[in-house]
């Protein structure tokens, strides 16, 4: 059963654009929810993390927006780029907890 | 300042036989996880070790795979009587504590033919 449902599966956008991935979860002891990045084959590299007391948090191109009540939360790279290509991947932990819940992954194409 | 490194970086095998898979993590880290990535699917865990035991192997999928780390360091994971099923990307993490940002290795890819 997974905890962390992510969509879409996967999306092509142009160089600038916006991709946009969502993730839900609904196991209410989430306190933890980072997004990794993954490129073919090589391991998973934190991107960027948030926790629930915040709605949103940027790091560079990369902005994570939150929706505690709705249990949602959802990546944004801003002016992407062709190097951005790779598949993301959003995650959850609970608190005190050591095991992260990923979900099924997103490979975006950014096209030149 | 190394990262985790996982070796082999790629294993072919045939069914029924014997594999080792081995994670060396970052220096200090504490903490040590292995996952297991199936194609086009997030990883998922497997085992997890403080130190030198196994404070949660829930995650095995049966008494096949068993994992060691003996020193509190380099981690082996070990998989009997392989079946095609087990194919899959085999990834290690370490984190300085439970807790705390976790750091993942390149993966072996283990193919059982």
């Amino acid at each position: 059963q997974q905890q962390v449902k992510q969509s879409p599966q996967s999306l092509i956008v142009q160089k600038g654009g916006i991709p946009i991935i969502n993730c839900a979860y609904e196991n209410t002891a989430f306190d933890y929810f980072p997004w990794y990045q993954q490129f073919p084959g090589k391991g998973p590299a934190l991107l960027i993390a948030i926790r629930p007391d915040v709605s949103e948090k940027k790091e560079g191109r990369f902005t994570i927006s939150f929706n505690k009540s709705a249990k949602q939360f959802s990546l944004h790279i801003m002016d992407s780029q062709p190097g951005d290509s790779a598949t993301y991947f959003c995650a959850a932990r609970a608190l005190n907890d050591y095991k992260l819940s990923f979900g099924a992954g997103t490979t975006v194409t950014v096209r030149a | 300042g190394a990262g985790v490194s996982q070796t082999p970086s790629n294993k072919v095998t045939e069914k029924g036989k014997y594999v080792e898979l081995r994670c060396d993590p970052i220096s200090g880290h504490t903490a040590l996880y292995w996952y297991r990535q199936s194609l086009g699917q997030g990883p998922e865990f497997l085992i997890y070790f403080q130190g030198t035991g196994a404070a949660d192997d829930s995650g095995l999928p049966n008494d096949r795979f068993f994992a060691v780390r003996p020193e509190g360091s380099v981690s082996t994971l070990k998989i009997q009587r392989t079946e095609r099923g087990d194919s899959a990307m085999y990834l290690c993490a370490s984190s300085p504590g439970a807790n705390t940002e976790a750091f993942f290795g390149q993966g072996t890819r283990l193919t059982v033919v």
